[in-house]
């Protein structure tokens, strides 16, 4: 039933470590996200994709590198984690230009 | 880029009173306006929206009011329940484009 699922939910790890997040959709969407959500819940785009490919790339460092291995699914690669990494990531999907249907997010701690 | 306003940030009501979250943008090409609902240890979930052709819009309960103009548009919440008690966020983007961007969240608290 679950329509975008990630994994872990909670992921704690220490700094310089390299974590991976997973997101999968079940809805037949052709775009995914990931938004980052800080401890003041603000909430902010980081990537886009469509098809596969990447359309929207925000000012995100470049340790972080979204992979797309289809359409179904698009993970997050967080490499050197930084103590301000720390936050809510939420995998979102939608057709192009629809309704986005967010994941339940992973709350990463960076120690 | 587009900078979404959000105001209050947190709202305590009684149950069956309304509550008004208010919203401005600044990109005048912005014409898609969601509304999301955020309960605690979920994801946001999309409750009403708004097109740039439309003023008003109903679902129930719930209902948003968008002045083009101003650049403002408004959640409307009428005869809250306890149920309601969540953070709410307003979005802004452009019908095409896929990037929402977010107002900072409004805490509404119903009390019974």
């Amino acid at each position: 039933d679950t329509a975008v699922s990630q994994t872990p939910k909670y992921l704690v790890t220490q700094m310089g470590n390299d974590k991976s997040i997973k997101c999968e959709q079940n809805l037949g969407h052709d775009t995914m996200y990931w938004y980052k959500q800080d401890s003041k819940k603000f909430l902010k785009i980081m990537f886009s994709y469509n098809n596969k490919e990447l359309i929207i790339n925000e000012t995100v460092p470049n340790r972080f590198s979204p992979k797309s291995p289809d359409k179904a699914h698009l993970n997050l690669h967080i490499n050197s984690l930084e103590l301000g990494d720390s936050a809510v990531y939420f995998c979102a999907s939608s057709l192009l230009a629809g309704e986005q249907f967010f994941g339940p997010g992973t709350r990463l701690t960076v120690l | 880029g587009e900078n979404v306003e959000q105001h209050p940030s947190t709202l305590s009501v009684q149950e069956g009173d309304s509550a008004v979250i208010k919203c401005t943008y600044s990109d005048s090409a912005s014409n898609y306006f969601p509304w999301y609902k955020q309960e605690l240890g979920k994801g946001p979930q999309l409750i009403i929206d708004i097109r740039s052709n439309v003023g008003e819009k109903k679902d129930q309960r719930i209902a948003v009011t968008l002045n083009k103009t101003a650049k403002h548009f408004s959640l409307h919440i009428t005869e809250t329940q306890p149920e309601d008690s969540a953070v709410y966020f307003c979005a802004a983007s452009q019908t095409g484009a896929n990037n929402l961007f977010f107002g900072t969240g409004t805490r509404l608290t119903v009390i019974p």
